[in-house]
């Protein structure tokens, strides 16, 4: 089945630690995305990738990092820097940067 | 920079109504997309316009593309009790810096 796929569902981590949500996709996806989504706040957009090996920070990409070393993958790392990182991450895939955005099925962070 | 206005934040409707909603902007974009999130999940594409004035159905769900490029709607006829869920806009305008901007979503409420 084509899709994107986002694991764990829920995370728990303990305050200082860094941590690493996984993103794969295997719709032969040029670009990828990472968002943050907290209550009321819609979606706001971390880090983007519109090809290998190169990524873009998006609107709140401070304490996080994010590589692609492969077309189907797309790694987010919350890092200690981030104040405020439990919240719900989303990512996302698309043909290319000008076409429709396809969703993962989200992580939850809770950071303790 | 971009912004697409979705209110109000909420909506309550009675099983069987029809509801609109709208989404806003003052920038002109060339593709308008609908998703709609439920709790827990990621967000899942409803319907993408493509052409200012176009009209596109989906079942019980009719959105479409200002002629102006700066707005959409999205009409449900017919309510369900399975249309709860936050429903966002989305919008891209293809370019050298093209970025698919959101609105901040509507929470959709139906009462049995």
């Amino acid at each position: 089945d084509g899709g994107i796929t986002q694991s764990p569902k829920y995370l728990f981590r303990k305050e200082g630690q860094n941590v690493t949500l996984s993103c794969e996709q295997n719709l032969n996806h040029d670009a990828m995305y990472w968002y943050r989504q907290d209550p009321g706040q819609g979606l706001r957009l971390i880090y983007y990738s519109q090809i290998v090996n190169d990524f873009q920070k998006g609107d709140i990409a401070e304490g996080y990092s994010v590589s692609r070393e492969k077309k189907e993958s797309f790694p987010l790392t919350v890092t200690s820097a981030q104040k405020n990182p439990t919240a719900f991450y989303l990512c996302a895939s698309s043909r290319d940067r000008d076409t429709e955005a396809f969703f993962g099925q989200g992580t939850r962070l809770t950071v303790v | 920079g971009q912004q697409l206005n979705q209110s109000p934040q909420s909506m309550f409707i009675q099983e069987g109504e029809d509801v609109s909603m709208n989404c806003t902007s003052s920038s002109i974009f060339n593709t308008w997309l609908w998703y709609k999130q439920d709790p827990g999940e990621g967000p899942v594409l409803l319907i993408a316009l493509y052409k200012a004035g176009e009209l596109t159905s989906n079942g019980r769900l009719t959105a479409q593309f200002g002629i102006t490029r700066k707005d959409s709607f999205l009409n449900i006829s017919a309510s369900i009790p399975s249309d709860v869920g936050i429903y966002f806009c989305a919008a891209l305008y293809t370019g050298a810096n093209s970025k698919l901007t959101f609105g901040k979503g509507i929470t959709l409420s139906v009462r049995p």
